[in-house]
């Protein structure tokens, strides 16, 4: 287990098409979360789990976003109907609660870029 | 919910020199700050962190001051060099929802 994986690492869509990411957490680790951060700014949250349970969803985060992780091990986004505006980095991170840290393990982002 | 403010957003310095970065938060109650370090193109690091029954943390070349009571906390990074040159975040833990609020970042230049 090399860390957080995210799949893919670039996707360029259409504006209206759908997308979907995936993300495969630590292994041990039982939260999972999603940022968006674009550029010059910091992460912005947008979900979070806890095992299979969304515990939190950003009032950003549309009802054209949905994320799933069924077996509190991956989880995916989907972003329906895309708009120019969903251009960013999607972050996925997670961590493992209780423990002496609360801090994350982030993946290595999906770029996406709706023309 | 937590908010945090980061400043300044762009440093410049010469190798050699220190570098302070500094968050302000707004809960109170929140009990955890990370900092962390993402240079381009690449996933942000955890470089270092600080819990809030601890007013100060070192690692080697790089240190974390925490003021609860004036809800501020900063990033203390001494005898810098140009591998130090990066987007530098701090975030605070929400206690409601215990998700980190990360800063809008400073973005560090250490030139040689």
């Amino acid at each position: 287990d090399t860390g957080v994986s995210q799949d893919p690492r670039h996707k360029i869509t259409k504006r209206g098409q759908n997308v979907t990411f995936r993300c495969d957490p630590i292994s041990e680790h039982n939260r999972l979360y999603w940022y968006r951060q674009t550029l010059g700014q910091g992460p912005e949250f947008l979900t979070y789990f806890q095992n299979e349970a969304q515990l939190e969803k950003s009032r950003l985060l549309s009802d054209r976003f949905s994320a799933e992780r069924p077996k509190g091990s991956f989880s995916t986004l989907e972003i329906q109907r895309t708009e120019q505006g969903d251009s960013a980095m999607y972050l996925c991170a997670s961590s493992l609660v209780p423990q002496r840290t609360y801090g994350y393990t982030f993946g290595s982002g999906t770029r996406l870029t709706v023309v | 919910g937590e908010n945090v403010e980061q400043h300044p957003s762009t440093l410049s310095v010469q190798e050699g020199d220190s570098a302070v970065i500094k968050c302000t938060y707004s809960d109170s109650a929140s009990n955890y700050f990370p900092w962390y370090k993402q240079e381009l193109g690449k996933r942000p690091q955890l470089i270092i962190d600080i819990r809030s029954n601890v007013g100060e943390k070192k690692d080697q070349r790089i240190a974390v001051t925490l003021n609860k009571t004036a809800k501020h906390f900063s990033l203390h990074i001494t005898e810098t060099q140009p591998e130090d040159s990066a987007v530098y975040f701090c975030a605070a833990r929400d206690t409601g929802f215990q998700k980190l609020v990360f800063g809008t970042g400073t973005r560090l230049l250490v030139s040689p």
